[in-house]
């Protein structure tokens, strides 16, 4: 079926830790994975994405790995701050009738401690 | 550029009444998908349109519908609410069906009371 898998779905971290959330997903055809970050009250924002071709991609503190064989995909926040306090949302697209809809993870919120 | 425009912003509505959303996508982008969030839910899809056509579609009873007009603004269209309808809205668009990047609107907020 069309599943994104989400884990964990809250995360408190102190400042200056790592936090990791990872992702797993359904459809084999799937060749696309963005991150969207949405702090309270704001619209989600694309913060990072990976294709299927390269098995982790980094900016600045933050990066994305994949495995293609075990359909999981990884959010890496390195060096915490309070401002990456927010929800996060993995996605991965399905494919049908020749087009593609982006299905989202339940989330994960993330509280960074000073 | 202006991003992804939704109104309104707020609306509050009893059960059985209809709502109309409206979003107005990035210039030159042509395809709009709409999202329903709840807590806990995360981004649910409800449906994607391209060239005025319904492309792809989520698991939502047909009470929930849209259309895209030439211009490719958007509406959604939501007949006799009920309380679980309650939720915010987000709209994103594209620059084609299949484009990767999505590009939220900050949503409409429906409550049904």
């Amino acid at each position: 079926g069309e599943n994104v898998e989400q884990h964990p779905s809250t995360l408190s971290v102190q400042e200056g830790d790592s936090a990791v959330i990872k992702c797993t997903y359904s459809d084999s055809a799937s060749n696309y994975f963005p991150w969207y970050k949405q702090e309270l009250g704001k619209r989600p924002q694309l913060i990072i994405d990976i294709r299927s071709n390269v098995g982790e991609k980094k900016d600045q503190r933050i990066a994305v790995t994949l495995n293609k064989t075990a359909k999981h995909f990884s959010l890496h926040i390195t060096e915490t701050q309070p401002e990456d306090s927010a929800v996060y949302f993995c996605a991965a697209p399905m494919f049908s009738g020749g087009y593609n809809k982006l299905i989202f993870g339940a989330g994960t919120r993330l509280a960074v401690h000073p | 550029k202006a991003g992804v425009t939704q109104t309104p912003r707020y609306l509050i509505k009893t059960r059985g009444q209809q709502v109309t959303l409206s979003c107005s996508p990035i210039s030159g982008h042509r395809s709009v998908s709409w999202y329903q969030q709840t807590p806990g839910q995360g981004l649910q899809f409800l449906f994607e349109y391209f060239s005025e056509t319904q492309r792809n579609k989520g698991n939502f009873p047909g009470r929930f519908s849209g259309r895209q007009f030439s211009n490719s603004r958007s509406e959604m269209n939501v007949s006799t609410l009920e309380l679980g309808d309650s939720a915010l809205y987000l709209c994103a668009s594209r620059r084609q069906a299949g484009d990767e990047k999505l590009f939220f609107g900050s949503g409409t907020q429906l409550s049904v009371l």
